[in-house]
Parts: structure tokens; sequence; C-alpha cells
């Protein structure tokens, strides 16, 4: 397909396990975006790539969450450890390279709902 | 820190009714931007606004942009159950350019 996938759909772990969640961004997209977002509520961003420039992690929770990019496409979000607290849907997003000024259009991904039991 | 505060958190009217839903700030954003989200999918991009004052109309949806850039507004005309979602303000601009500050949405429900 031509829009953002995310994978799994639906995760259900038990606390103290590691997690893996998938983002592949629409292809072209030098720019990817992770956000948790809880029940019914705003977006919470996490982590922002764009390119080959170091990521802006400045809204990771905490060292528990990580995220790679490999190859400029396919990123991965690890939560270590996790906690009941960490239960929300992830969404991933992409763009093209961001306007000077901020104006860009994000492209989200359907989200894999994550419950820690 | 950027903040956008987004109001009502929920809002439940009849078909037909007039609505508006604000988003505030106490930062400037370069651009503010309105999504719309429906149960198990990603927000879907409505519009963007980028110039202070500026208005855009979608159809029934009407979106202002403060002229100091700091708040916006989306005005729904007539609403319809098709309507029915969580709408979402989101304010792009900054240090960090590329990186969206969203509000806390806001739960809109149309009854028939």
């Amino acid at each position: 397909g031509a829009g953002v996938s995310q994978s799994p759909s639906n995760k259900v772990t038990e606390k103290g396990k590691d997690v893996e969640l998938r983002c592949d961004p629409i292809s072209g997209h030098t720019a990817l975006y992770w956000y948790r977002q809880s029940l019914g509520q705003g977006l919470e961003f996490l982590i922002y790539f764009q390119g080959n420039s170091a990521p802006d992690k400045s809204g990771l929770p905490s060292d528990r969450f990580s995220a790679e990019r490999t190859g400029g496409s396919v990123s991965t979000l690890t939560i270590q450890r996790t906690q009941q607290e960490d239960s929300a849907v992830y969404l991933c997003a992409s763009s093209l390279a961001p306007l000077a000024g901020g104006s860009n259009t994000q492209y989200f991904g359907p989200g894999t709902r994550l419950t820690v039991l | 820190t950027q903040l956008l505060e987004q109001s009502p958190q929920f809002l439940s009217i009849q078909e037909g009714e007039n609505l508006t839903v604000y988003c505030n700030s106490s930062s400037v954003f370069s651009s503010l931007q309105w999504y719309r989200q429906e149960p198990g999918e990603g927000p879907v991009l409505l519009v963007t606004v980028v110039t202070g004052g500026e208005v855009k109309k979608l159809k029934r949806l009407t979106f202002q942009f403060g002229d100091a850039r700091k708040d916006s507004s989306l005005h729904i005309t007539a609403a319809q159950t098709g309507d029915t979602g969580l709408y979402l303000c989101a304010g792009a601009g900054g240090t960090s350019y590329g990186k969206l500050t969203f509000g806390q949405g806001t739960i809109l429900t149309v009854h028939p």
C-alpha cells in the first residue's frame, strides 16, 4: 500500500517484558515521527528522525524507550521492561522533509495498541 | 515548552446544530494544523493555516488562525452524524521545526 503501515496492530504483553513496534513509512519520506496516545487524548511526541541527522529524542519518557531507523526507512520503537503505564496506542507518522518554519503534512499509520498486563 | 490548550474536551450535539472548537496557546506557531481521527485509525489532516488572521473553508468546516498566530478555531455548521470523531489541533514551529505539538483533542459526538 501507499500509506504508513505499522505492526503489530495489537500487542499484549506482561509487565517487565520487552516489546518492539515497527513502522514502515511512505516511500520517499525522509522524516519519521513516533507519538503515543492515551485513550481519546491528544498525541504525545516521542521521537523524530530526519534524514541522516541525529534524532530528536526529547519526548522519550524514560531510558526504557529507544528507537532506531535503519537505512532511512523502516523504524523500530523498543520499550524495555514494560510497565502498565506504557499501555497506549503508539502512532507513527512520516512526511517529506520539514520546511523551515515547520509547516509539513504528516501522514499517520493506524497505530499499535499496546496493553501491558 | 510549547503547549496547546484545546476546548471543549467533549462535545455532544444533535444533528443540524453548529459548534466551535478552540485551540489556544501562549506560544506563537509558524503554522497550525487540524486533524480528525476515527477509532482504530491514525489522525488525518484536514487543513493547515499559516498566516495570522487566515480563514479557510472546507465545505461545512471553517478554520481560523488568530492574528497573533497563538490560537485557532474550528467551526462546523449544520453538523452531521458523519462528523463524529476526535478533532486535534497541532502547532508547528519553534526551535525544532518539523515536530508538532498537539492539543488534548475534542471528542465530538453528533446524534441523529
